[in-house]
C-alpha cells in the first residue's frame, strides 16, 4: 500500500519569506511518480510538478524549488519570497501501480499555507 | 483548463436522494477517474474506469455507482445521500498512467 504524509497541517509566513513544504511517502514499488498539486481557494487542483522515481534530480521552476531524496522518502517543496498569491492548500501525491493495470494518486492531507501581506 | 469538463459545478441535494455527476474526459483519453475529496477523509480515489470497464476501485461506498459510456464520458451515482457525502467530487483522466488531468470538480452540499 502506497502513503503519503504531510506533517504540517497549516503554515503562516510573512509575504517575502521562503517556505519549506515537507512531503514523506512509503511505497513498496521501485517504479513510481510523486507530484505536488496546489488547490487556491477556489477549489480546483492545479498540477505543479511531476517526478519520478528513477530522477532524483532536484528542480526549479521561478520561485519553485523541490527536493526528492530517495534515501528519506522525502520530495519537498519550497517556495522561495512567498506572495500573497500563493495562499492556497498544497498536496504531495503518489502514484505507484496498484494491481491489474491501474494507476493512481494515493494524496497526502495537505498543507494550508497562509502569505500574511 | 486542463480540458476535462465536469458537470454541474455546484449540486445542493437533501438526505436521502440521489444525485449523478458528470464527467467528460479530455479528448483520446481513455482512462477516467473519480475522486472525493471531504473534511474528514481528505482526497481520496474512488473508482477508475478504462475504456468502458471498471479498472480498479478505491474507498467507494456501496451506495456509490459508476460507469462509462461509448462515448468516454463517465456518471458518478450516489444514492441514498447522508450528510457526511458532502463533498468536492473531482474527475480525472489520462492517456498514460502516470499523468493525470483533473476537472474543476463538483461541490456536493447534502442537506
Amino acid at each position: 500500500a502506497q502513503k503519503v504524509t504531510q506533517a504540517q497541517t497549516e503554515i503562516s509566513v510573512v509575504e517575502k519569506e521562503d517556505v519549506t513544504l515537507d512531503c514523506v511517502y512509503e511505497t513498496r514499488d521501485t517504479t513510481y511518480y510523486l507530484f505536488w498539486y496546489k488547490q487556491p481557494p477556489s477549489g480546483e487542483l492545479v498540477f505543479l510538478i511531476r517526478r519520478n522515481s528513477f530522477d532524483e534530480q532536484n528542480e526549479i521552476s521561478g520561485r519553485y524549488s523541490w527536493n526528492f531524496q530517495k534515501s528519506t522518502s522525502s520530495f519537498n517543496f519550497t517556495i522561495t519570497a512567498s506572495q500573497v498569491v500563493d495562499s492556497a492548500v498544497y498536496f504531495c501525491a503518489l502514484i505507484a501501480y496498484s494491481g491489474a493495470g491501474s494507476y493512481q494518486l494515493t494524496f497526502g492531507k495537505g498543507t494550508k499555507l497562509s502569505v500574511i501581506p | 483548463d486542463s480540458g476535462v469538463t465536469q458537470t454541474p459545478k455546484h449540486l445542493i441535494t437533501a438526505t436521502g436522494q440521489r444525485v449523478t455527476l458528470r464527467c467528460s474526459p479530455r479528448s483520446g483519453d481513455l482512462s477516467v477517474y473519480w475522486y472525493q475529496q471531504s473534511l474528514d477523509q481528505g482526497l481520496q480515489f474512488l473508482i477508475q474506469y478504462y475504456n468502458g470497464e471498471e479498472r480498479a476501485k478505491g474507498n467507494i461506498l456501496e451506495r456509490f455507482s459508476a460507469q462509462q459510456f461509448p462515448d468516454l464520458h463517465s456518471e458518478l451515482n450516489l444514492s441514498s445521500l447522508e450528510l457526511g457525502d458532502s463533498a468536492l467530487y473531482f474527475c480525472a483522466s489520462s492517456v498514460a498512467e502516470y499523468e493525470q488531468f483533473f476537472g474543476p470538480g463538483t461541490r456536493l452540499t447534502v442537506l
